[in-house]
């Protein structure tokens, strides 16, 4: 069964915008995973929180964790079109990378 | 970062017959793997998990015997969806992971997306 849900389902906004989806999950977790998947192609794995963490970064990307609210963000500074594609988080309940929970994801779109 | 690709990347068939969809390995061992569908603009809902030469653990709902899945190396899992219906008609991605017990990255394959007439 589905874990995480995003919100916004579908969020636009011009190029230099910062983005922010949110996701909220049901029970308790390991770690919570950002992934990126562009239109009909695979997943690109793009940061990893643990359930200890807070907040954490990568070049553009800030991933925060509240796990008394289960809720996770995802804040994309700068967008670019090229960060045009839709964003997932998966939850999962062991530690690694193993069995992850997807939820419905946001489909970004950044125009120029 | 390490490479899964599947194949094919996109099928087209009949009902009723049987697609074979191909995830591998390019440059680590692939100990577990996990195959996902998903529809449009949804979300990827697990199907199965596959140990390398064990049998694949399948999550409730999925038919092992529509669904068949083989591990028999370490570097190449295979997806048999036999007795295709337009209802299996959908986007399956696979993953992999080095590591048993949810221990190592998982990378994701391109997807195959079949589409059943």
């Amino acid at each position: 069964s589905q874990q995480g849900e995003e919100d916004p389902q579908a969020l636009s906004i011009q190029e230099g915008e910062n983005a922010t989806m949110n996701c909220s999950y049901k029970t308790s977790i390991n770690n919570l995973q950002w992934y990126r998947q562009n239109s009909g192609r695979g997943l690109v794995h793009l940061i990893l929180i643990r359930s200890n963490e807070r907040e954490k970064h990568s070049g553009r990307l800030r991933v925060t964790l509240d796990t008394s609210k289960k809720s996770s963000s995802l804040l994309i500074t700068a967008s670019r079109a090229a960060d045009t594609a839709s964003y997932f988080c998966a939850t999962a309940l062991n530690s690694g990378y193993s069995t992850l929970t997807f939820g419905k994801g946001t489909m970004l779109l950044v125009s120029p | 970062g390490a490479v899964v690709s599947q194949h094919p990347s996109w099928v087209i068939c009949k009902s009723g017959t049987s697609v074979k969809i191909e995830c591998r390995s390019l440059d680590f061992q692939a100990t577990t793997m996990f195959w996902y569908r998903q529809f449009p603009k949804q979300s990827l809902m697990l199907m199965a998990t596959s140990n390398e030469g064990s049998k694949a653990t399948y999550e409730q709902g999925v038919e092992k015997d529509k669904f068949l899945i083989n591990h028999a190396s370490l570097t190449l899992s295979t997806l048999t969806v036999t007795s295709a219906h337009p209802e299996d008609s959908s986007f399956y991605i696979c993953s992999a992971t080095s590591g048993r017990a949810g221990t190592g990255e998982l990378f994701f394959g391109e997807g195959s997306r079949l589409t059943v007439l």
